[in-house]
């Protein structure tokens, strides 16, 4: 398996745009987490599904962002409008099941100027 | 709240020494704990995950255990080697009987030759 899929890599992009984050777990993982890492906050839990459903999305910071998992392989992560604040590293990981090893993407690097 | 909080955040050695992080975590009403590797600029790597009813798990030159009862986790690397250079991360999963990790903000690991 090539393990968990992110992309872009890498988004610059400018206050007020609207940026979307795709992931795509391992096939056959059931539990998938976004996370936002920063160097003030460390990582930090946005949102996490299992079976394709919401189950905590306590950690989303503002009606800014949402998020969606239409099936079990793809996920996206939207920010509307973005600032400058949301920039930061933006990880999405997956789980066979939610009491096993979390397998993490490489991450997409956002910029918000 | 599980607050997870690991020591030191830097540790710098040379070659060849034992080490010890350490990881302690508030809630102790946890399913499993895991420790991971972040590479500068990449994604996390799950390196050990231990499961509530263990005490530890080992791979290779790495072993992890588990103390429940005091909080503490702690990851013993043998043998250092420059390669094992990297953030070192540990999980536990939030409070009230949730599976979903809570991070640390990892010990930063230079080995030097």
């Amino acid at each position: 398996d090539a393990g968990v899929i992110q992309s872009p890599r890498h988004e610059v992009t400018e206050m007020g745009q609207e940026v979307t984050l795709r992931c795509k777990p391992i096939s056959g993982h059931n539990s998938l987490f976004w996370y936002r890492q920063t160097m003030m906050r460390g990582l930090e839990l946005l949102i996490y599904f299992n079976n394709n459903v919401p189950i905590d999305d306590s950690g989303m910071p503002e009606d800014r962002f949402s998020a969606k998992m239409p099936n079990a392989s793809f996920s996206t992560l939207k920010i509307q409008p973005s600032e400058p604040r949301d920039s930061a590293v933006y990880f999405c990981a997956s789980s066979h099941s939610s009491n096993e090893k979390l397998f993490f993407g490489s991450g997409t690097q956002l910029s918000v100027l | 709240k599980q607050e997870v909080t690991q020591i030191p955040a830097a540790l710098s050695v040379p070659e060849g020494e034992n080490l010890v992080l350490n990881c302690s975590f508030t809630d102790s009403a946890i399913y499993n704990l895991q420790w991971f590797r972040q590479d500068p600029g990449k994604g996390l790597t799950s390196l050990l995950l231990i499961q509530s009813s263990q005490r530890e798990q080992t791979s290779g030159r790495l072993n992890a255990s588990l103390d429940k009862s005091s909080g503490r986790s702690t990851l013993y690397i043998a043998a250092s080697q420059p390669g094992d250079s990297a953030t070192y991360l540990c999980a536990a999963p939030a409070s009230g009987g949730s599976y979903i990790p809570t991070f640390g903000r990892g010990t930063s690991l230079i080995v030097h030759p």
